[in-house]
């Protein structure tokens, strides 16, 4: 069974360019969360969609990140425009259902210069 | 608010001796704790976890870890390092019911021959 895959794995791209995260999650996984690690900090939560609703949004820093979740696959995360502290790690995550655990991909390093 | 604490932020050890990661969550209801670990270019990979029961808990790679409600710890242990160990290590609890999930700081592991 393929894990969770994000593409891509790294992406350099200036200030003000838009650049398009990608997570593939395991089938069959009704959640899917997105992450960030920005340099030094802790990982911190974005966001929690339930096959393509978004349950939980709370962590999104502004208006310039926007996720997608079309049919309750794949998900997206588009930076526009991306700025220098977007740079960071950018997890995606599925689990199944409640209680369960929460599968990792191997995660996107942003390089915004 | 709630948080998990990791003390550490590095920790050297050698390779063949015994290995301990603090980690502190602070919540009042059950927690739901998860030790994940990052090893150079690969995703986050779940080592073991805590939902009720047997307070020592085993998991893969031959860690386990203690949680102990009355010092608000889940500290993770290995008796053995092996130099494949060096990696970070992050502590998580879970926030929601949904696995929305918060993670300390971590921990960076370096093995010495």
């Amino acid at each position: 069974e393929a894990g969770v895959t994000q593409f891509p794995s790294h992406s350099v791209i200036e200030k003000g360019q838009t650049v398009t995260l990608r997570c593939d999650p395991i089938s069959g996984h009704d959640n899917l969360y997105w992450y960030r690690r920005v340099m030094g900090k802790e990982i911190k939560f974005l966001l929690h969609f339930v096959k393509e609703s978004k349950q939980d949004e709370s962590g999104m820093p502004n208006n310039r990140f926007l996720a997608e979740r079309t049919g309750g696959t794949y998900s997206t995360l588009k930076v526009q425009p991306a700025e220098l502290e977007d740079s960071g790690v950018y997890f995606c995550a599925s689990s199944h259902g409640e209680n369960t655990e929460a599968f990792f991909g191997q995660g996107t390093r942003l390089t915004v210069v | 608010a709630q948080s998990v604490t990791q003390p550490d932020i590095h920790i050297t050890v050698s390779e063949g001796a015994s290995l301990e990661l603090r980690c502190n969550y602070s919540y009042g209801a059950t927690p739901y704790l998860f030790w994940y670990v990052q090893s150079p270019g690969q995703g986050l990979q779940l080592l073991l976890k805590y939902f009720s029961g047997d307070t020592l808990v085993q998991g893969i790679k031959g860690f386990e870890a203690e949680f102990k409600r009355s010092q608000s710890s889940f500290n993770l242990r290995k008796p053995s390092v092996h130099w494949s160990d060096a990696a970070e290590y992050f502590c998580a609890d879970r926030t929601d019911s949904w696995g929305k999930l918060q993670f300390g700081a971590g921990t960076q592991v370096v093995v010495t021959p």
